[in-house]
């Protein structure tokens, strides 16, 4: 396994367009999470899954905001009209379990969008 | 709500000498603290942490302890080398919810 992979990589798109992005987390693990991180501060939650069942949603993921993992594995996160201020850096995550909690989450390297 | 603080955004420490980074959290339910540690262009890469039952927690160089009567936290790296120089967060946690600080970038020099 080759950790949790994130794609794409960089994202630039124009205010008003919609973004998907993908991760794919360790295979055996079941709970994935979305987080977001901005210059200056530390990753801020979004939203977590357990399996396929989408668990908790953070007040930061507005109506515009909508994650999926139909099938337990893979989860995209999609971003309608986009707007400037949600540019930032997009970190999933993944863990089995709750052992995620004593043992830390394993991170994707990330997709970093940039809303011109 | 910032219930996770690190108030040094960087800290530049000899190669061979110890680094502390700390960290100061309000919410007294977390039940783990933990330290990640980020290179540029990857993610956060999970460290050390700690239970909140205990005060230390030891992993080779890097030892974590926690002062809960503080609410307070520090990560000691001894002895520093360069390969360790990367931006550290803290993190709290209390079921699935898992907070973050806004980061200390570390810079050991040779």
């Amino acid at each position: 396994d080759t950790g949790v992979s994130q794609d794409p990589r960089h994202k630039i798109t124009k205010r008003g367009q919609n973004v998907t992005f993908r991760c794919d987390p360790i295979s055996e693990h079941n709970r994935l999470y979305w987080y977001r991180q901005t210059l200056g501060q530390g990753p801020e939650f979004l939203t977590y899954f357990q399996n396929e069942a989408q668990l908790e949603k953070s007040r930061l993921l507005s109506d515009r905001f909508s994650a999926e993992r139909p099938k337990g594995s893979f989860s995209t996160l999609e971003i309608q009209r986009t707007e400037q201020g949600d540019s930032a850096m997009y970190l999933c995550a993944s863990s089995l379990g709750d052992r995620g909690v004593s043992d830390g989450y394993t991170f994707g390297s990330g997709t970093r969008l940039t809303v011109v | 709500d910032q219930q996770v603080k690190q108030n040094s955004p960087s800290l530049s420490v000899q190669e061979g000498r110890i680094s502390i980074l700390n960290c100061d959290y309000t919410n007294s339910m977390f039940d783990y603290f933990l330290w990640y540690k980020k290179y540029p262009a990857e993610g956060p890469t999970f460290l050390i942490s700690i239970s909140s039952i205990k005060d230390k927690n030891e992993d080779g160089r890097f030892t974590v302890f926690l002062n809960k009567s503080a609410k307070h936290l520090s990560l000691h790296i001894v002895p520093s080398q360069p390969g360790d120089s990367a931006v550290y967060f803290c993190a709290a946690s209390n079921n699935n919810d898992m907070r973050f600080g806004a980061g200390t970038r570390l810079t050991v020099k040779p």
